[in-house]
């Protein structure tokens, strides 16, 4: 079956460390995305990228780094400088890079927690 | 810029009848999608409903449907026959000319039996 993968499901990590979060998508998607949540709020677009070797800044970049080297993956690594990085962390992927009428389709999440 | 405003922060819902999530939503964009995602105590993200800009009819996915008026800039869920399985966080998202998806601060709906 096609779809989404991000690994881990949990990740601990001590503050001052990088962490890298993993998102593979087997859907032949364009487009890939990183969104942030935090608890009992909407979902904030941290990168995306519409093509490989490309990508560009979401609303809240800062402390995050991305790399698009295959269409199939979007790692994303989340700096020391990252100043409250404890949140749940979404990848996502659409067929078309700047259609409007199509749905992106989500993973399952990364909850990172930092202490 | 885009954005969604969901001014609902919770609502309650008697099973078997039918609840409406308000969303209204803001862009410059000439052309834009509107949808609506599902998320689940468990977190995943579960696409409903598409709305184009330019679509005349209302759209509608099973108990799912879009009471969209453009106009008003409005793009309110509808569920119909509420289920137990349908209590959840709601997001309202636009996606515009430029491809990013924007969402709202959403909405959580619980089901009582």
């Amino acid at each position: 079956d096609g779809g989404i993968t991000q690994s881990p499901k949990y990740l601990f990590r001590k503050e001052g460390q990088n962490v890298t979060l993993s998102c593979e998508q087997n859907l032949n998607h364009d487009a890939m995305y990183w969104y942030r949540q935090d608890p009992g709020q909407g979902l904030r677009l941290i990168y995306y990228s519409q093509i490989v070797n490309d990508f560009q800044k979401g609303d809240i970049a800062e402390g995050y780094s991305v790399s698009r080297e295959k269409k199939e993956s979007f790692p994303l690594t989340v700096t020391s400088a990252q100043k409250n990085p404890t949140a749940f962390y979404l990848c996502a992927s659409s067929s078309n890079r700047q259609t409007y009428n199509s749905p992106l389709h989500f993973g399952n999440g990364t909850r990172l927690t930092v202490t | 810029a885009q954005k969604i405003t969901q001014t609902q922060p919770g609502m309650f819902v008697q099973e078997k009848e039918a609840v409406t999530l308000d969303c209204t939503y803001d862009t410059s964009d000439p052309s834009y999608g509107l949808f609506w995602y599902k998320q689940p105590s468990s977190g995943e993200m579960i696409f409903l409903i598409y709305q184009g800009s330019y679509d005349q009819q209302n759209a509608t996915e099973g108990r799912y449907s879009l009471n969209f008026q453009k106009a008003r800039k409005s793009a309110n869920l509808v569920i119909s026959a509420s289920q137990l399985g349908d209590s959840a966080m709601y997001f309202c998202a636009m996606r515009g000319v430029k491809g990013k998806l924007t969402f709202g601060q959403g909405t959580i709906l619980t089901v009582h039996p």
